[in-house]
């Protein structure tokens, strides 16, 4: 258990559909992330929130909308997704940006294993 | 471009050897370098960060190396159990951009 909660930890969903992840840490962590795995492809960072403020988007498609309501929850909404969108999909935080000065460690949560059928 | 190489190829030995596992960076200064265990279908679990000042840090049987001249990392699990079995992810990080490698995977035999 590493403190950061992911829900659901699998979800099928239909190229119509509108869906929410929910993320949620109690680590009192001031940095939180997504990320997307796919097979045979490196971690793809998508989000980050700092202090509740997004302080990146890498490119990414808008059908995919994060939502970071306080500093311990972290949602990513779902809409019109493409089958290619299927992975698993991590939420991660940490006490500062990983990319600072501190060199802090990442503290990931299950995952949610997405189906877009 | 800025990228980071792990042993492609899954790793398999023998219980109780050591695992020695590598990370390599091209076009890329790292602050500090990063080691995670991913278990299938979960979140990555950290083990082991070493900054670009250090030349090793232990932990348990865990050993990493830091080459800021050869740009490499390499990990080692001495005594390998097959619960050491996993993929294993290496990360390097500035004050700019943070850089994910695949991962490499890790079977321990009994």
């Amino acid at each position: 258990e590493t403190g950061v909660t992911q829900t659901p930890r699998h979800l099928v969903m239909g190229m119509t559909n509108k869906k929410s992840l929910k993320c949620e840490q109690h680590l009192g962590h001031n940095a939180m992330y997504w990320y997307k795995q796919s097979a045979k492809k490196p971690l793809e960072l998508m989000f980050v929130y700092n202090f509740k403020e997004q302080t990146e988007n890498n490119s990414v498609p808008s059908r995919f909308s994060p939502e970071c309501p306080n500093s311990s929850h972290l949602f990513l909404h779902l809409h019109t997704l493409q089958p290619e969108d299927s992975a698993l999909y991590l939420c991660a935080s940490s006490q500062d940006l990983l990319t600072g000065t501190l060199n802090t460690e990442a503290f990931f949560g299950q995952g949610t294993r997405l189906t877009v059928v | 471009s800025q990228k980071i190489e792990q042993n492609s190829e899954a790793l398999n030995i023998q219980e109780g050897k050591t695992a020695t596992l590598t990370c390599n960076y091209t076009n890329y200064s790292p602050a500090y370098l990063q080691w995670y265990r991913q278990d299938p279908g979960r979140g990555p679990v950290f083990l082991l960060l070493i900054r670009e000042n250090e030349k090793e840090k232990r932990k348990e049987r865990l050993k990493v190396t830091f080459d800021t001249t050869l740009k490499q990392s390499l990990f080692h699990i001495t005594a390998s159990q097959p619960a050491d079995s996993a993929t294993y992810l290496c990360v390097t990080g500035n004050n700019r951009k943070l850089i994910w490698g695949l991962g490499t995977s890790l079977a321990v035999n009994p």
